[in-house]
């Protein structure tokens, strides 16, 4: 069983808030990544980290950001939400590439 | 870029096997993921191929091809509860992206008793 938590698990906000998703491994795995996923559709990989103070972007665009102060914890950050990032938000962690254990998802509602 | 192909849906009996099919296109590949996603749920790791060839897991075998970018994955005695999308999904073979993964859509399989 994997170790990984998301919160809030669902979330509606107003437009223009500021908001965080969080993320947490007890893992300790250094490979950490946020994926977007609209029902029906296919995980695109929007952000990732390798380490500590490491965060690259994935290959979808997204206005949200990142950090990676400690190994387990990987919350993401929208500055602005607009009902365009009305989505579900998966987080993931991996140990040197092998599979990756998914988080139970945050379901996110824009108004 | 990757690019990855699955059917869309599958119908299946309940005690019958069933074989999803992926094709992938890519410019660089370090080996191939099946995960199965039930409706709301957080993908799980159901099995993994880097070389060629069948790899079994309980009543879930998955067979990878590079040579022809192929892979299937084999659902034996299906059961109600196998009722799920089953994603593919390539691993990128160079610098950072070899650690990521690439998603296909998924293919929703719905068994009926």
């Amino acid at each position: 069983e994997a170790d990984i938590y998301q919160t809030p698990r669902y979330l509606v906000i107003g437009t223009g808030k500021k908001i965080t998703l969080e993320c947490s491994q007890t893992m300790g795995h250094d490979k950490m990544y946020w994926y977007q996923q609209d029902p029906g559709m296919e995980l695109h990989l929007i952000h990732y980290s390798y380490g500590v103070n490491s965060t690259e972007k994935g290959d979808l665009s997204s206005e949200s950001t990142v950090s990676r102060i400690r190994t387990e914890h990987f919350p993401l950050t929208l500055e602005s939400a607009r009902p365009s990032h009305t989505s579900q938000y998966l987080c993931a962690s991996s140990e040197s590439g092998l599979e990756q254990y998914f988080g139970p998802g945050t379901r996110l509602t824009v108004t | 870029g990757q690019n990855i192909d699955q059917p869309t849906e599958m119908t299946a009996t309940e005690g019958a096997i069933v074989q999803i099919n992926c094709t992938y296109q890519t410019s660089g590949f370090n080996g191939l993921f099946w995960y199965q996603q039930h409706a709301g749920e957080a993908p799980t790791f159901l099995s993994y191929n880097v070389l060629d060839g069948l790899e079994e897991k309980g009543r879930f075998s998955s067979f990878l091809s590079r040579s022809k970018g192929y892979s299937y994955l084999l659902l034996k005695e299906l059961q109600m509860k196998d009722s799920a999308s089953y994603l593919c999904a390539v691993r990128g073979l160079s610098g950072a992206g070899s650690y990521q993964l690439t998603f296909g859509k998924g293919t929703k399989l719905s068994v009926i008793p």
